[in-house]
């Protein structure tokens, strides 16, 4: 079936570095998203990403949707202790009909 | 605003028991998902309603797990027979449309001896 490769997969960095992460497909999407999970909870929405090449940022969050459609990345700048978590993106093939499907997810710790 | 509510919480069965998993979605909420995600991996999805008609299950085993949203509002997922295999969180999710953004309930761990 359709797959979104997330890498990397896990990260351990020191609090105040930048995070990048991305996230590919051999198929295109209409919609890129990427979601954060905390232990014991449903994944939260960070940024939605709707047209190739559009660069949106939520704070210190900033993510990209490929030209091509077929990847997407996401970085975090000045990390601190509350980003730790599981991050995912996930596409719409179609952009609008809520079927996504998800990545691995990449799993994120920072030492204080 | 009351987010997606989802019960119980944990759930421990022996292989081959039946299991069903409560959903009640935001209010308002048109479209009502169903995830499995197992462990180290993302959430797939089950299956989709909108309103109370299905709009996808190409992905739910069929012959071993159902779901219903009779009323278009709350929803159950059942499993029956469940197998090792089912192990996994499963997530109900809700959004105002289709292809509007999702919000998750916190779960259902479900383990399989």
């Amino acid at each position: 079936g359709q797959q979104l490769n997330q890498s990397p997969q896990s990260m351990f960095i020191q609090e105040g570095e930048d995070v990048s992460m991305n996230c590919t497909s051999s198929s295109i999407f209409n919609t890129w998203l990427w979601y954060k999970q905390d232990p014991g909870e449903g994944p939260v929405l960070l940024i939605a990403l709707y047209k190739a090449g559009e660069l949106t940022s939520n704070g210190r969050l900033t993510a990209q949707f490929g030209i091509t459609r077929k990847d997407s990345f996401l970085n975090i700048s000045a990390s601190i202790p509350s980003d730790v978590g599981i991050y995912f993106c996930a596409g719409d093939r179609s952009g609008n009909t809520g079927k996504l499907i998800f990545g691995q997810g990449t799993t994120l710790q920072v030492k204080p | 605003e009351a987010g997606v509510a989802q019960s119980p919480r944990y759930k421990i069965i022996e292989k081959r028991q039946s299991v069903a998993f409560w959903c009640n979605p935001i209010s308002g909420h048109a479209t009502l998902y169903w995830y499995q995600q197992i462990l180290g991996q993302g959430p797939k999805l089950l299956i989709q309603f909108q309103n109370n008609g299905v709009v996808d299950d190409s992905q739910l085993p069929k012959d071993r797990f159902s779901a219903e949203r009779l009323k278009g509002v709350d929803s159950t997922l059942k499993i029956q027979p469940a197998k090792l295999e089912d192990s996994a969180v499963y997530l109900c999710a809700s959004s105002y449309n289709r292809g509007d953004e999702q919000f998750f309930g916190p779960g259902t761990r479900l383990t399989v001896l």
